[in-house]
């Protein structure tokens, strides 16, 4: 059964570092989507890409926050510099556009923890 | 607004029922999902339900949709301890991309 990979799926990092994460969706996705899950919350959607293009990243602190699907496959997120608030599970998911409910299916997801 | 509102927490005994209750705003909204998270992982699509049905059944699970009150509920029958997990309500909201909008999670506790 196809799935989302993401990696790594634990990062410990100290606060002003750069942090990277990375995202495989299922083959045939063209839309890619980015969550921050806080611990005790839902995810919140950070940045929808459909192929390479961003479609929807007004939820993303693009000051110190910055994603990439350069070949509109895989994707990055990277944060830097990391602060402490950025603690969090970060979700990959893909969907197959014109699917009716596009249904998105997740990753393992990615545990961050910035010390 | 965007807003998904879920009770927090519920506890259960094993072979009951469990019913899982979620408010949500967007009228407009053209689908409705439930995930299941279990600790440190990802989420799991449970199942969905179009905007235009009030009703739908897939095998242990019932899925109740009043639009009027912007009502979704999630029935599981014959609980098991397996089922311990944090249970999400989401929407489609009509407004994005197909962006969903979540609830915070409630958290289903079976207990013998």
């Amino acid at each position: 059964e196809a799935e989302v990979a993401q990696s790594p799926r634990y990062k410990i990092t100290e606060k002003s570092q750069a942090v990277a994460f990375w995202c495989d969706p299922i083959s045939g996705h063209a839309t890619l989507y980015w969550y921050r899950q806080i611990l005790g919350q839902g995810p919140e959607l950070l940045v929808q890409f459909q192929d390479e293009s961003v479609v929807d990243d007004s939820q993303l602190p693009k000051d110190r926050f910055s994603a990439e699907r350069l070949k509109g496959v895989d994707s990055t997120l990277k944060i830097q510099p990391a602060e402490l608030g950025d603690s969090a599970m970060y979700l990959c998911a893909s969907s197959l556009p014109n699917s009716g409910q596009e249904t998105q299916y997740f990753g393992p997801g990615t545990r961050l923890l910035v010390l | 607004g965007e807003d998904v509102e879920q009770s927090l927490f519920l506890s259960v005994r094993e072979g009951d029922s469990s019913v899982i209750n979620c408010t949500y705003t967007d009228s407009s909204s053209t689908y409705l999902y439930w995930y299941k998270q279990e600790p440190g992982a990802g989420l799991q699509l449970l199942t969905y339900i179009f905007s235009n049905m009030d009703m739908k059944q897939d095998q242990r699970l019932t899925v109740l949709l009043n639009k009027k009150d912007k009502h979704l509920s999630l029935r599981i029958a014959d609980t098991q301890t397996g089922d311990s997990a944090i249970y999400f309500c989401a929407e489609k909201f009509s407004g994005g991309y197909n962006k969903l909008i979540f609830g915070a999670g409630t958290r289903l506790a079976v207990h013998p």
